[in-house]
């Protein structure tokens, strides 16, 4: 049983679209980290939230955490190819040094 | 380098071989962590270390599991008597140290195909 959520499991859009993906828990996390895996490479991580509800942009992405900190959601507005990848989210959990992945969403951005 | 690296990059290997997967992480970095990767599926967390111990050793999935950390740097992940069941992406992380955020950064990973 993943303690992490993903949704949805496959994501195929055309370039220029709005694509969210969510991840949830029942737990609590102290942090709750994003990161993008592309074929035959190691997650790269893209942000680290800690705060209930906060939100962060980088670009054209945008990370929100939830306020009670067990969910959280990556918007990518008009995406681009480049944006193709394999979407993981990771919780840690106070005192905790282990990360909790979820299964992580496929995302495909059509030319 | 600057990142984690990993060597092999792809293993194939017969059933009932040992293997041994190799991790360098980044320099400094006292915590090391391995992970494995089936197809389309999330990171399964196999073991930690901090500096050359391991407090963890609870996502080793079998005793044919076993790793090393040697002078707080390189580890060794060993797999004895490889399964098919063994076939997966071997990723290996490294963090500066534990705290707070436990940011992780990872290597590319090895692919270990078991015929």
């Amino acid at each position: 049983t993943q303690l992490l959520e993903q949704s949805p499991q496959f994501l195929s859009i055309q370039e220029g679209e709005n694509l969210t993906v969510y991840c949830n828990s029942s737990s609590v996390f102290s942090s709750l980290q994003w990161y993008r895996q592309e074929p035959g490479e190691g997650p790269v991580l893209l942000v680290t939230v800690v705060t209930g509800g906060e939100v962060k942009k980088l670009k054209r992405l945008t990370f929100q955490f939830g306020d009670a900190r067990k969910d959280s959601s990556l918007h990518i507005t008009a995406a681009q190819p480049g944006d193709t990848g394999l979407y993981l989210c990771a919780g840690a959990r106070t005192n905790d040094y282990k990360l909790s992945f979820g299964a992580g969403t496929t995302v495909t951005v059509r030319a | 380098g600057a990142g984690v690296s990993q060597s092999p990059s792809n293993k194939v290997t017969e059933k009932g071989k040992d293997v041994e997967l190799r991790c360098d992480p980044i320099s400094g970095h006292t915590a090391l962590y391995w992970y494995r990767q089936s197809l389309g599926q999330g990171l399964e967390f196999l073991i930690y270390f901090q500096g050359n111990s391991a407090p963890d050793k609870s996502g080793l999935p079998s005793d044919r599991f076993s790793a090393e950390r040697t002078g707080g740097s390189v580890s060794t992940l060993t797999i004895q008597r490889t399964q098919q069941e063994d076939s997966a992406v071997y990723l290996c992380a490294s963090s500066l140290k534990v705290k707070r955020y436990n940011e992780q950064f990872f290597g590319p990973g090895t692919r270990l195909t078991v015929l």
